[in-house]
Formats: C-alpha cells, structure tokens, sequence
C-alpha cells in the first residue's frame, strides 16, 4: 500500500520568513495530494491540492510543488504569522480514488 | 451552513463496554470516512462507504463497527474488542468515490474511564 513520509516534525520560524513542509510517497499511481491544516481540538481543513497533471499550484501566500518522477511534494508558506501557527498534514490518494494516506504531520510554530 | 457534524465533542468508555460516535453530513456526499488520530500522529483510516447500505474496511478496522443506512449518517461503533480505544476520531465526507477533497467534522475525542 501508499507510504507517505513528512517532514521536518517541527519548524519553528520568525515572522515573515517562508517555511516549506517536505513529503514523499512510494505509490507511483497517486493522483492527487492534498494539504491539510489542524488547529488544536479541531478537524483538519483544506488549504491547498494538487493533481499529478500540474507541478506547481499557488494560492496567494501558500503553494505546493509537485515531483513525480522524484515521487515528492512540497508545502511553501511565505510571509509566514502568528496564525500559521498549526499542525500540517500532507496526504496521497490511490489510484483506485477510495484512500487518502497520510503524512504524520508537521508542527508549525510561527514566532511573533 | 453545509457541514459535517461530529457528536459528542468528549466521549468515556468503560471497560467491556461498545460506544457510538455519531456523524451526521449535509452536503449530499455520497462518501464518507472514519480516521483514528493519536497524540502526534497522522490519520488512520477506520471504514469508507462509497454509497448507502455499503461500506468498506480501511487499514485498522478491528474492534470497529459502522453501519450506512442513510446518505447523510455514518455512525461509528467502538466495541469492547478494541483494546486500545483513547484516540481522537474524525470523520469526514466526499461527494463520490474519487472525487476530492474530503471535508472533514471536527472530531470526536474518546477516552477511557
């Protein structure tokens, strides 16, 4: 099955700097991967996806960069603040279209 | 508001005995999905349903139950055969099998008495 790894499990970063979340995954035929935010007590919310035909999608402070042949994706944060602030997880679906697997997740601490 | 709506937020279980999460959805999705959380960890998938009156064992399915009789209900049981039950519970939705992305509640945090 899918095998998705994230990193770093912490960040820790100033406010204004950039901050990039790594994952890589082993199932080949994956198609789509979404990004996740989750504040403390509550449900992870979307923020950004991206499909396997593109390598870049943004949406305004935030973008993902997709590798396929490299089987990695990228979450970049720029002009981070103190609202960034949260646990991130990045996710791979199957080519089947009935599982998400994820990443275990990176703590984003955004200092004022 | 279209949502997703997890209950209770707090739930306790004794020993020996099965509890019921509810999630209930009002975004006409057909699929929906149970995934366990625990401290630090990513999301695991419990059960999918893709349709009403089916459903489909994720990759950590034992000592759960689910059942799928209406479109916008998909209760989870946690029965006594899960030994390891204290965790945060999320269910989520999806318009149809492969369509994306899911939407999720805001979970269901379960603990041990």
């Amino acid at each position: 099955g899918e095998n998705v790894e994230q990193h770093p499990s912490t960040l820790s970063v100033q406010e204004g700097d950039s901050a990039v979340i790594k994952c890589t995954y082993s199932d080949s035929a994956s198609n789509y991967f979404p990004w996740y935010k989750q504040e403390l007590g509550k449900g992870p919310q979307l923020i950004i996806d991206i499909r396997s035909n593109v390598g870049e999608k943004k949406d305004q402070r935030i973008a993902v960069t997709l590798n396929k042949t490299a089987k990695h994706f990228s979450l970049h944060i720029t002009e981070t603040q103190p609202e960034d602030s949260a646990v991130y997880f990045c996710a791979a679906l199957n080519n089947a279209g009935n599982m998400l697997t994820f990443g275990g997740g990176t703590r984003l601490m955004v200092k004022p | 508001d279209g949502g997703i709506t997890q209950s209770p937020k707090y739930l306790f279980r004794k020993e020996g005995q099965n509890v019921t999460l509810s999630c209930e959805q009002n975004l006409n999705h057909d699929a929906m999905y149970w995934y366990r959380q625990d401290p630090g960890q990513g999301l695991r998938l419990i059960y999918y349903s893709q349709i009403v009156n089916d459903f489909q064992k994720g990759d950590i399915a034992e000592g759960y139950s689910v059942s799928r009789e209406k479109k916008e209900s998909f209760p989870l049981t946690v029965t006594s055969a899960q030994k390891n039950p204290t965790a945060f519970y999320l269910c989520s939705s999806s318009a149809s099998q492969g369509e994306q992305p899911q939407h999720f509640g805001d979970g269901t945090r379960l603990s041990i008495l």
